[in-house]
């Protein structure tokens, strides 16, 4: 079970702001970095957002993370067809000494 | 570039045992921990393992402890996942992953392999 949890599905339009929302606890996000990964249907996840808001070399700009407390976002600006997977936030758990997972978010292009 | 190739995987009778490996290159193997990640049919990712880059200390989600072992050979550039006691719910796909961060496993994997399937059933 995660810890973790983030909303089932998000959707929207060309061109439209999107945010995913990841909550967790002072043992996870409030203790640690948060990643972020996407996952396309059948392939490997691949490392999106990392320390919270850095974007690996490769990674659109329209993407872009944040962290509050106990609680971390990526938002999706300019929203394009290519966006569309599945996208997990991640952190070090110091209660569990494990990483855990989001529930995992499922974007939608209309 | 960094590449991870897992193998190992296959259908096993549950309470069987199988042994994954994960072959690594592009990388200087023995400064990075190591994950395993797996992810069952239709479900999301589930962290399984890590493992640190000297093997000195070993980490596990609650639901393998004590049937899965992690472990690595630095002189192989290798990474292995003795899973022992299968259960049905065991079934997924394993993919083994490096840690971002050079002699740390908080930051969490950046590169993943392409995962190898396990299914386990009578």
């Amino acid at each position: 079970q995660s810890v973790l949890t983030q909303p089932p599905s998000v959707s929207g339009t060309p061109g439209q702001r999107v945010t995913i929302s990841c909550s967790g606890s002072t043992s996870n996000i409030g203790s640690n970095t948060v990643n972020w990964y996407k996952q396309l249907p059948g392939t490997a996840p691949k490392l999106f957002i990392y320390s919270n808001d850095e974007r690996p070399s490769g990674v659109p700009d329209h993407f872009s993370g944040s962290k509050s407390g106990t609680s971390a976002s990526l938002a999706i600006s300019g929203l394009q067809s290519e966006d569309e997977a599945d996208y997990y936030c991640a952190a070090w758990d110091d209660s569990l000494n494990g990483y855990v997972f989001g529930t995992g978010t499922k974007v939608t292009v209309l | 570039q960094v590449q991870l190739v897992e193998s190992g995987g296959g259908v096993v009778q549950p309470g069987r045992s199988l042994r994954l490996s994960c072959a690594a290159s592009g990388l200087t193997f023995s400064n990075y921990g190591m994950h395993w990640v797996r992810q069952a049919p239709g479900k999301g990712l589930e962290w399984v393992a890590v493992i640190s880059y000297d093997g000195s200390y070993k980490y596990y989600t609650d639901s393998v402890k004590g049937r899965f072992t992690i472990s690595r050979d630095n002189s192989k550039n290798t990474l292995y996942m003795q899973m022992n006691s299968l259960r049905v719910d065991d079934t997924a796909v394993y993919y083994c992953a490096k840690a971002q961060v050079v002699q740390m496993v908080r930051k969490g994997p950046d590169y993943w392999g392409q995962g190898t399937l396990v299914t386990v059933s009578s």
